[in-house]
């Protein structure tokens, strides 16, 4: 069964430094998302991504923040200067339709810490 | 704005008894509704959906959930708990009306279920 993967599981970066996440979603997925959840708080949605541009984004995802599709098959996420409030698990997931009711396919998450 | 709210971080049942994890809703209108499970170490998986007119819906691995649109909830149910149920569960929901290209779901705080032998 075809499944979003995500790389890496974990990140360990220091205050300050540049991440890059990535996910690889379901090949024939046209829309994208990522989420993230802080230790013991909900899943809070970052920004969603269509027809390779940003489709909606959250108050979180504020300059420091960014996301690509650099070819046909990753989805990344930059995070520019980390902050220690950035530690959180960062989920991917992908559709193959727009709309609320299309299912959105998560992968496992990668774990960044910043220390 | 929409959002959800689960009554219960946490529960524990008995194997072979019933689950029940509650989820209400706050919407203008109803909207599309969404239970996942999560493992550990694993990603959030769809357990089952509601988005059309059949207000009982089954999903995957014995689940159910039933919209009721007087109460504001989608609460969801298995009759008898397996040990590998033990999992945390998330209700979210999504904008019916919403008309840009993607729609994001908004997410409850989430039950761990613990099943106990």
């Amino acid at each position: 069964e075809p499944e979003v993967t995500q790389t890496p599981s974990h990140q360990v970066t220091q205050m300050g430094q540049e991440v890059i996440l990535r996910c690889v979603p379901i090949s024939n997925h046209l829309y994208f998302y990522w989420y993230r959840q802080i230790l013991g708080q909900k899943v809070e949605f970052l920004v969603s991504f269509y027809n390779n541009e940003i489709s909606e984004k959250s108050e979180i995802f504020d300059d420091q923040f960014s996301v690509e599709r650099p070819d046909g098959s990753n989805f990344t996420l930059k995070i520019r200067s980390t902050k220690l409030e950035d530690s959180a698990m960062y989920f991917c997931a992908s559709t193959q339709g727009g709309g609320g009711r299309s299912t959105q396919y998560f992968g496992p998450g990668t774990r960044l810490t910043v220390l | 704005a929409q959002s959800v709210t689960q009554l219960g971080s946490h529960v524990s049942v008995s194997e072979g008894a019933l689950v029940l994890l509650r989820c209400n809703y706050s919407s203008s209108v109803p909207p599309y509704l969404f239970w996942y499970v999560q493992y550990p170490n694993q990603g959030l998986q769809l357990l089952l959906k509601y988005t059309s007119a059949a207000t009982l819906v089954k999903g995957i691995n014995g689940f159910e959930a039933e919209f009721k649109k007087s109460e504001t909830s989608f609460h969801l149910t298995k009759p008898s708990a397996h040990m590998s149920d033990a999992a945390e569960y998330f209700c979210a929901v999504s904008d019916r009306n919403y008309g840009g290209a993607t729609n994001k779901l908004i997410f409850g705080t989430g039950t761990l279920l613990a099943v106990q032998p």
